[in-house]
């Protein structure tokens, strides 16, 4: 099993580029969330997926946007980087029977100039 | 206020002490609480998790949870340098949405 995995591990973009970063997980869980950790703030929740086919907002959306390809799948795509998108970015899982235990991938960083 | 709080540290602690993370949350109707190790650059990792008032322990990991108080704390006994990392509350509100603390820097001194 390798639980989380995330692409890529580190990207560079410039203002304006667009990118998407990719997560899979192998432990057949419902749930699947997108954070983003920045020195002092904690992990902040994007977006999330309760089940394949939906997705919901969380905590800091904006210039985020998702998809739960399947129930393997979900990926963030930021559509034109802002040096504020700057972070770095941890997908998670759960399973349904005990939603409230995430187990994370390893990151990505990214770096907006 | 921030929904989760917690001193950002750094706690420094002598190999073998008992070191003490607190952690204080707003949402009175908040009923999962976790715990969450992070070693320098790797993602978070669970160590705890609490659902009822009082002490819960796990190996060398004793947490504690007041909801009147609103406060939940980790204690670890016989620190080991293998210890030095953020610990991350985190806290489940009415939302659902987990929310996390800024986390407190551990560093266990040999």
């Amino acid at each position: 099993n390798a639980g989380v995995t995330q692409t890529p591990k580190f990207q560079v973009l410039k203002t304006g580029q667009s990118m998407t970063l990719q997560c899979a997980q192998d432990m057949n869980h419902n749930s699947m969330y997108w954070y983003r950790q920045d020195p002092g703030m904690g992990l902040r929740l994007i977006y999330y997926s309760a089940s394949e086919g939906t997705t919901d907002k969380g905590e800091v959306p904006n210039g985020y946007n998702v998809s739960r390809l399947n129930k393997r799948e979900f990926s963030l795509r930021l559509e034109s980087a802002a040096p504020s998108q700057t972070s770095v970015y941890f997908c998670a899982s759960s399973d349904g029977a005990d939603q409230e235990t995430q187990y994370f991938g390893p990151g990505t960083r990214l770096l907006v100039l | 206020q921030k929904e989760v709080e917690q001193n950002s540290g750094p706690l420094s602690v002598p190999e073998g002490a008992i070191a003490s993370l607190n952690c204080t949350y707003s949402d009175r109707v908040s009923q999962s609480f976790f715990w969450y190790r992070q070693y320098s650059g790797k993602s978070p990792e669970l160590i705890m998790s609490i659902y009822s008032n009082g002490d819960k322990e796990d190996g060398r990991f004793t947490a504690q949870l007041n909801k009147a108080s609103q406060y939940v704390s980790l204690l670890i006994r016989d620190s080991q340098p293998s210890d030095s990392a953020t610990y991350l509350c985190a806290v489940v509100p009415w939302s659902n949405d987990m929310r996390f603390g800024a986390g407190t820097r551990l560093t266990v001194k040999p």
